[in-house]
């Protein structure tokens, strides 16, 4: 079975704190994508990566930057964190030619 | 992406078959029709997804009208574990990075 793990379940940072989330799948999958999840809007792409060092920009970027130096992991950074990061965030991987995706459990992030 | 327009929620006894409408009104002729559902506190799990045929696997049934502008998924016996955000989402189905376009869903809820 395919398998995406997250960091963390839970993470509390403050304000202008830098945060880092980490992703990890096991199969190696050449895409990975992150999200975030809000009550009444969904899920949102923040960025997606095809291919290791290479990244794009999905719905919502701004705020965020993402790392991807190998091919199992891809890192979301929060440069500065600020309340209205307060969210579930999603990680997932997939095949390139295959549009299943595979999600991680979720990171319920609060910034106070 | 065509936009797709689903319930916001429905109900549904254990051990009935649950069938869930999306209307995809606007879909294009490579646009490919795909269902995740989204258990609560875990990541969305991939489903079924199909292009015009009907399609079947060991979770569930997608019917898609002739014209291709709705389609229905069915849960034939519905237990209380299938109580789930049920998203329907419309992709062109490409050989490269793919992203998925998620709305807001139908909130099932199946009752003993």
């Amino acid at each position: 079975d395919v398998k995406v793990t997250q960091s963390s379940r839970y993470l509390v940072k403050r304000t202008g704190e830098k945060v880092f989330l980490e992703c990890v799948q096991d199969m190696d999958h050449e895409n990975m994508f992150w999200y975030r999840q809000d009550p009444g809007l969904g899920l949102r792409l923040i960025y997606f990566s095809y291919d290791v060092k290479m990244k794009e920009k999905g719905d919502i970027p701004e705020g965020y930057s993402v790392s991807r130096e190998k091919k199992e992991r891809f890192s979301l950074i929060l440069e500065s964190a600020s309340t209205n990061q307060t969210s579930m965030y999603l990680c997932a991987s997939s095949l390139p030619s295959y549009n299943e995706q595979f999600f991680g459990p979720g990171t319920r992030l609060t910034v106070l | 992406d065509a936009k797709t327009t689903q319930p916001t929620s429905m109900d549904c006894a254990e051990g009935r078959a649950a069938n869930l409408p999306c209307n995809h009104s606007t879909i294009s002729g490579n646009e490919y029709v795909y269902w995740y559902r989204q258990i609560h506190s875990q990541g969305p799990q991939y489903i079924i997804h199909g292009l015009k045929n009907n399609e079947t696997n060991e979770m569930a049934s997608l019917i898609i009208t002739e014209d291709r502008k709705s389609s229905t998924l069915i849960l034939p016996h519905a237990t209380l574990r299938d109580t789930a955000v049920y998203y329907c989402i419309v992709r062109v189905a490409d050989s490269g990075y793919s992203t998925l376009t998620f709305g807001k869903g139908t909130m099932l809820l199946v009752s003993p």
